[in-house]
């Protein structure tokens, strides 16, 4: 199955700033996926990047806030912009295999203080 | 809408016992339904998976069953271990679809 690197894996930042997440995987793929784990809850996508094309956002989640990047098939990052305490989360990068199960990468815990 | 219940919220075994995890889900439509394992500091992996036309899976400890009519599937655990102690999702989805409704997690403690 794919691996998949996510950058970093922790971090603590102030409120109002902004931080990227990276994302790598070990094969080329069509589509990667964002999550967000909040603390003690289920995961939640974010939206979907495909390479040469906007993300697509799920209800709730908005490019402003949330600005994907997807330069190529191995690649993508996740901003997450003006940060305040509510987006304390886990991110989880994602890809989907075999055409129906995920494999997703170590996450990124993210606090905002 | 789709939504997906799952049951206990928090499960502790003693090493060596059973666990067993339940989920309902709503869509009747979902035809595809995954376990995954998420251990302190992971993303969460896939365990085991089952599809709609098949009633129950097995892989060595762990096995998934199914009722369609019910809409509702299970974890099942033997013969716990240490290191089977992690926070366990369920999930449902449609074939073909990327579109995952994904339960709140159970989280599993086997005691030594």
């Amino acid at each position: 199955s794919a691996v998949i690197s996510q950058k970093p894996s922790r971090d603590i930042c102030q409120r109002g700033t902004s931080l990227t997440i990276q994302c790598q995987v070990d094969s080329q793929v069509t589509m990667m996926f964002w999550y967000r784990q909040q603390p003690g809850q289920s995961l939640t996508l974010i939206a979907t990047a495909n390479q040469g094309s906007e993300a697509t956002y799920e209800s709730g989640f908005v490019i402003d806030k949330f600005p994907i990047s997807r330069p190529n098939l191995t690649f993508s990052t996740l901003t997450v912009s003006n940060m305040s305490p509510e987006d304390s989360s886990i991110y989880l990068c994602s890809v989907m295999e075999f055409s129906t199960s995920y494999t997703f990468g170590s996450g990124t815990r993210l606090t905002v203080v | 809408g789709e939504n997906v219940e799952q049951h206990p919220s928090t499960l502790s075994v003693q090493e060596g016992d059973s666990a067993v995890i339940k989920c309902t889900y709503s869509d009747s439509a979902s035809n595809y339904f995954p376990w995954y394992k998420q251990e302190l500091g992971k993303g969460p992996q896939l365990i085991i998976d089952i599809r709609s036309n098949v009633g129950e899976k097995k892989d060595q400890r762990i096995a998934v069953t199914l009722n369609k009519t019910a809409k509702h599937f299970s974890l099942h655990i033997t013969e716990t271990q240490p290191e089977d102690s992690a926070v366990y999702f369920c999930a449902a989805s449609t074939s073909g679809t990327y579109k995952y409704i994904f339960g709140t997690g159970t989280r599993l403690k086997v005691l030594a």
